[in-house]
């Protein structure tokens, strides 16, 4: 069965300093990979996914990830982070005739001043 | 209005007492989710749906029932709730494609079970 890890519990950056959220996954063949946010309050909005061609995929509010298939990884990056962004990241993974996506732990990302 | 939305926002209900969580969508999707959400734990599928008549268990079933009363709804009910089912519930729908397009979410019912 797929599964999908976050390392990182929770990241501390500050505002205007770059980011990277890691996410790894495992299954055999190429899945479907998405990124949600959820903000405080609020339900999983996404950000991007990532189906074939391309590996970099931008997304909205300025993020983008980039699929590595020799590392089994879907890092999402953002250059310059706001006090906005601050929230909880979702990795997902799916599969072609799969019937649900399943989810990674999660990361909670925290903006210093 | 929102594509999906779950009823009520926020509930605090008694150990033993049933309880019934909505969900309705306007995104015409037939497929259709129910997650949990628990602190260091991601979300756990707890049952989902393909169409009226198809109803399947998730990794997280037991204590929870679940009724697709039409394309449009999918209501979660706890027959007789604990505290350990505390937790920010998600209702998701996703469309025939399931798993290429992702889900959509609802805004998410906060449960506290005293």
């Amino acid at each position: 069965a797929q599964s999908v890890t976050q390392p990182d519990i929770h990241i501390t950056v500050s505002e205007g300093a770059s980011l990277e959220l890691r996410c790894n996954y495992s299954y055999g063949a190429t899945p479907y990979l998405f990124w949600y946010v959820q903000s405080p309050g609020q339900g999983l909005q996404l950000l991007l996914k990532y189906f074939s061609g391309d590996t970099l995929v931008q997304g909205i509010k300025g993020f983008e990830a980039e699929f590595k298939r020799s590392q089994s990884s879907f890092n999402l990056r953002k250059p310059s982070v706001h006090w906005s962004d601050a929230a909880e990241y979702f990795c997902a993974v799916g599969v072609r005739g799969a019937q649900k996506l399943v989810f990674g732990q999660g990361t909670r990302l925290t903006i210093n001043p | 209005d929102a594509d999906v939305t779950q009823t009520p926002r926020n509930r605090i209900t008694k150990t033993g007492k049933r309880i019934m969580l909505e969900c309705s969508q306007t995104k015409g999707h037939d497929r259709m989710y129910w997650y949990r959400q628990d602190p260091g734990l991601g979300l756990r599928l707890i049952y989902y749906s393909f169409d009226v008549k198809d109803i399947n268990k998730g990794e997280i079933s037991d204590g929870y029932s679940v009724s697709r009363q039409a394309q449009a709804k999918f209501s979660l009910s706890l027959e007789s709730a604990i505290p350990n089912q505390t937790a920010l519930y998600f209702c998701a729908t996703s469309d025939t494609y399931g798993t290429g397009q992702g889900y959509t979410f609802g805004s998410g019912t906060r449960l506290t079970v005293v």
